[in-house]
C-alpha cells in the first residue's frame, strides 16, 4: 500500500496563507491524492483531490509535483475555523479496491 | 440532503460483549466503508460493502463483521470486545463510480 508522510504539526497566523506539505514517494500512476481534514470530535471532511494537475476549489488549492512524489495543500487565508488535523491520502484506483490509507496527519494550529 | 448518519453516537460496553453500530449513507450513495480511529491516530480501513457484499477488507480480525441492506444502509458488528477496540468508528459512503467518500460523525465506543 502506498503511504504518505506529513509533518506532525504546523502553525499559522490568521488570514495568512498556509502550505501543508505531503510526501508520497511510492505513489503509483493510478493513485489519486486526496486531502481531508478533521475538526475535533467530528468525522473527516473532504477538502480536495487530484491526480496530476493542480486543482482549485472554494476551500483550497492542491499543488502536485511534476513527478507526483509530493503535493501541497494551500489554504489561501487561514481562519480560526481551519484549525484541524489535515490528512493527505492516497486512494488506490486498481479494480476491486477502494480504501483510503490515512497517516497521522498534520495538526494545524491557527493563531489569532 | 442528509449526509452520512451513524448511531449510536456514544456507547460503553464491557469486555467480551458484542456491539452493533449502524450507518445510513448519504442520499444516492450505494457503497459503504467502515474505519476505526484510535485516539491520536488516523482512521484505519476495516472493510467496504457494495451490493450487500463485503468487497474489500483491511487488517482486522474476524471478530469484526458487517452487513449491508438493500437500502444501502450498513451495520458493523464487533464480537468478544477487547479494551483495545475502544475507538471512534467511522462510516463513509460514496457513489460506486464516484471519486469522493463522505464520512459520518462517528460512533464513540468505549470498552471497559
Amino acid at each position: 500500500d502506498a503511504k504518505t508522510t506529513q509533518p506532525n504539526s504546523m502553525e499559522s497566523n490568521e488570514e495568512e496563507p498556509v502550505h501543508l506539505p505531503c510526501n508520497h514517494s511510492t505513489i503509483s500512476g493510478t493513485d489519486y491524492i486526496h486531502w481531508y481534514r478533521q475538526l475535533p470530535s467530528q468525522g473527516p471532511e473532504y477538502v480536495i483531490h487530484g491526480l496530476t494537475s493542480n486543482v482549485n476549489n472554494r476551500m483550497a488549492s492542491l499543488a502536485i509535483a511534476e513527478d507526483r512524489k509530493s503535493s501541497t495543500l494551500i489554504l489561501h487565508r487561514a481562519t480560526l475555523r481551519d484549525a484541524a488535523v489535515y490528512y493527505c491520502i492516497l486512494r488506490d484506483e486498481a479494480p476491486g479496491t477502494y480504501k483510503y490509507i490515512f497517516g497521522t496527519g498534520t495538526r494545524l494550529k491557527v493563531l489569532a | 440532503d442528509a449526509g452520512v448518519t451513524q448511531s449510536p453516537t456514544h456507547l460503553i460496553k464491557t469486555r467480551g460483549q458484542q456491539v452493533t453500530l449502524r450507518c445510513s449513507p448519504k442520499s444516492g450513495h450505494d457503497t459503504v466503508s467502515w474505519y476505526q480511529q484510535a485516539l491520536g491516530q488516523g482512521p484505519q480501513f476495516i472493510f467496504q460493502y457494495y451490493e450487500e457484499e463485503e468487497r474489500q477488507r483491511g487488517n482486522f480480525p474476524d471478530r469484526f463483521s458487517g452487513h449491508q441492506f438493500p437500502n444501502y444502509s450498513s451495520e458493523l458488528n464487533v464480537n468478544a470486545l477487547l479494551l483495545g477496540d475502544s475507538a471512534l468508528y467511522l462510516c463513509a459512503s460514496r457513489l460506486r463510480a464516484g471519486n469522493t467518500i463522505y464520512f459520518g460523525e462517528g460512533s464513540w465506543l468505549t470498552v471497559v
